[in-house]
């Protein structure tokens, strides 16, 4: 079974610049979550799907991030304009009665 | 709301020693999960285990085991014969079952140290 797919691994930017990053869930899954995890810290949820509709976004700062399932599978997730303090890990998850799975993780650096 | 609190920031051990990862949680929810989580340097997080509240039996997978005490709202982790591949950051999470099944809430973490 293919797991969590997550593009790009490592994106740096500058400031007030826009970033967009790209999941595929484990087959199957109908919920699928974005984390944010700054260093040294544990990830915090942004936003919760169930196939194309948000479960919970209360923690999205929707002034900059935006997130989107259309099709109910791949999801992408964009910020615009990208702030110092949004440098992190993105990590997208996807998960059944099993557990949650997460995928590799997309590295953000905004200079 | 959930919380996850790991009090130990950094833990070592010997290679083929044991040692055991603390976690306390707390959660209004009677139907719920909790989890532990292995983070190595590529920040992959990888599902070490994982135990139902609503079972009474401890569980396990390999050399991973838990402590669960419900009452206490306690859930440590114990890994038996480390080996230098289990060195990472582990961190216990939580979810609320149901409909928040899945959607976790996670400690700080602890960096593990496996010394040769």
């Amino acid at each position: 079974e293919a797991g969590v797919a997550q593009s790009p691994r490592y994106k740096i930017i500058e400031k007030r610049q826009s970033v967009a990053f790209w999941c595929n869930p484990i087959s199957g899954h109908a919920t699928l979550y974005w984390y944010q995890q700054i260093l040294g810290q544990g990830p915090k949820l942004l936003i919760q799907f169930q196939n194309n509709g948000v479960v919970d976004d209360s923690q999205l700062p929707k002034d900059r991030f935006s997130a989107e399932r259309l099709k109910g599978v791949d999801s992408t997730l964009k910020i615009q304009p990208a702030k110092l303090e949004d440098s992190a890990v993105y990590l997208c998850a996807s998960s059944s009665h099993t557990g949650t799975y997460f995928g590799p993780g997309t590295r953000l650096t905004v200079l | 709301a959930q919380t996850v609190t790991q009090s130990q920031p950094e833990m070592s051990v010997q290679e083929a020693e044991t040692v055991t990862l603390s976690c306390t949680y707390d959660t209004s929810e009677s139907d719920y999960y909790l989890f532990w989580y292995k983070q190595p340097p590529s920040r992959q997080m990888i599902l070490v285990i994982r135990q139902e509240a609503y079972k009474q039996q401890n569980a396990t997978e390999n050399r991973f085991s838990v402590n669960f005490q419900k009452a206490a709202k306690s859930f440590s982790l114990k890994i038996s014969d480390s080996q230098l591949g289990d060195a990472a950051m582990y961190f216990c999470a939580s979810d609320a079952g149901g409909t928040s099944y899945g959607k976790l809430t996670f400690g700080q973490g602890t960096i593990l140290t496996v010394h040769p």
